[in-house]
């Protein structure tokens, strides 16, 4: 089974829109950590934000939020008033608590391909 | 810099050829992590070192891949008798701490990846 699901291959947006970009998750860990992560044409990575499964409010950064709602094991990446620089790949992950015999980095969905319209 | 670093940032190698990547992690981190990405994928997890000891390596996909990180700073991975399937970004990613209770919330950094295709 997936552990992250990103069900948007693309998104075509209007500049100056918020976006919502779609991360459900698959775990039975109690102590997980979020991210998204944003990747341009050029290749990097960029962390854009972080929610831990114990954090009691949702994770804000600038124009980006993360509507957390841990009941649904969704994630969802809010960008407010999208700028043309935000076109890009955009990746869900997740990080459990190392137990033994698992793998210990992140865990990442397939990605949604952003397009930012003027 | 301040960044995680990788070189060579693209790498062409005929099929059977052995190939090293490099990475420089930022300057104090503790944790290393190699991942691979294929074309229109996420990243897949390769190995992860805490300083120079290698602690799990559970997404090698096969003993032809081998990273090791001798004196807990750069890092180096390599894959001998290279094949078409590797052909992949090989992203690095550095973070401060180590593995424990707290690692899930420990963000990575990750350089500009090396670009491999195999022919």
């Amino acid at each position: 089974a997936q552990k992250i699901t990103q069900t948007q291959p693309g998104m075509f947006v209007q500049e100056k829109e918020a976006v919502t970009l779609d991360c459900t998750y698959d775990t039975s860990d109690p102590s997980y950590g979020l991210f998204w992560y944003k990747q341009p044409s050029s290749g990097e990575m960029i962390f854009l934000i972080y929610q831990g499964s114990y954090d009691q409010q949702n994770a804000t950064e600038g124009r980006y939020s993360l509507n957390f709602q841990k009941a649904r094991k969704s994630a969802n990446l809010v960008i407010s008033a999208s700028q043309l620089g935000d076109s890009a790949m955009y990746f869900c992950a997740m990080r459990e608590t190392f137990t033994g015999g698992g793998a210990d980095g992140l865990t990442f969905g397939k990605g949604t391909h952003l397009i930012i319209q003027p | 810099g301040a960044g995680v670093s990788q070189s060579p940032r693209y790498k062409v190698a005929k099929r059977g050829q052995d190939v090293a990547l490099r990475c420089d992690p930022i300057s104090g981190h503790v944790s290393l992590f190699w991942y691979q990405q294929a074309l229109g994928q996420g990243p897949e997890f390769l190995t992860y070192f805490q300083n120079e000891a290698q602690l799990d390596k559970s997404g090698l996909p096969s003993d032809r891949f081998f990273a090791e990180r001798p004196e807990g700073s750069v890092s180096t991975l390599k894959i001998q008798r290279t094949q078409q399937e590797d052909s992949a970004v090989y992203l690095c990613a550095s973070s401060l701490l180590g593995t424990g209770g707290l690692a899930v919330q420990e963000t990575q950094y990750f350089g500009p990846g090396t670009r491999l295709l195999v022919l």
